[in-house]
């Protein structure tokens, strides 16, 4: 068990709908990261948060967005869905000491389908 | 723009044979080095790291990864796979003390036959 819990495991939902994605990070972990993960582009970076504010923007559409609230849990908002935001999307998180001394830690993902 | 180039997208190979996972990158500066492990429904663990000094690193199972820094290279190897090894496998690149840059290789998918 990696400690970081994503929620829904599964998500099932029509082109044009709206979903939020949630994750808990390890306990202690400041860093929230997004990456998209489908079988033709791999594993895609999208967003990341540390401490409640973004600090890094990946490949991440304009209908995507993300934050992170105070007790440190964030939300990725996917919105106007398309067929081909089918994906895994996981979360992963690490410490505020860097990822040379605490690597990511990764989610068990949500796997979205969109209909 | 960095990146990370897995040249084997899909390895199969019988149990007790060895195994070497290429993995090159593309950054001029230093850099910290990750493989990670994705096992069939679960998500990705790490399997080893290097961030400095001796660059032969031991990881969990066996696995041991050797960085040339010459050929920008962090080649992942186990000298007798087990059918339990079947899984993708990740190679990933951190430019040093850019905690927001983590690149990740598309991955090699690894079957080992019984």
């Amino acid at each position: 068990d990696s400690g970081v819990t994503q929620t829904p495991k599964h998500l099932i939902t029509a082109t044009g709908q709206r979903v939020t994605l949630r994750c808990s990070p390890r306990s202690g972990d400041l860093s929230v990261y997004w990456y998209q993960q489908s079988l033709d582009q791999g594993l895609q970076f999208l967003i990341q948060y540390y401490n409640g504010e973004e600090r890094a923007k990946g490949n991440i559409l304009e209908r995507f967005s993300a934050q992170q609230f105070p007790d440190l849990h964030s939300e990725l908002n996917l919105s106007s869905l398309e067929l081909g935001d089918s994906a895994l999307y996981f979360c992963a998180s690490s410490s505020a000491t860097g990822l040379n001394r605490s690597p990511l830690h990764f989610g068990n993902g949500t796997r979205l389908t969109v209909t | 723009a960095q990146s990370v180039s897995q040249h084997n997208h899909h390895v199969i190979l019988s149990e007790a044979a060895s195994l070497e996972l290429g993995c090159n990158y593309s950054y001029g500066g230093t850099v910290n080095l990750f493989w990670y492990v994705q096992y069939p429904g679960q998500h990705l663990q790490l399997l080893l790291k290097y961030f400095s000094g001796d660059p032969l690193v031991k990881g969990i199972k066996g696995f041991e990864a050797e960085f040339i820094k010459s050929k920008f290279s962090f080649n992942l190897r186990k000298p007798s796979v087990q059918w339990s090894d079947t899984a993708e496998y990740f190679c990933a690149v951190n430019p040093t003390g850019r905690d927001d840059k983590i690149i990740f290789g598309k991955g090699t998918r690894l079957h080992i036959l019984p």
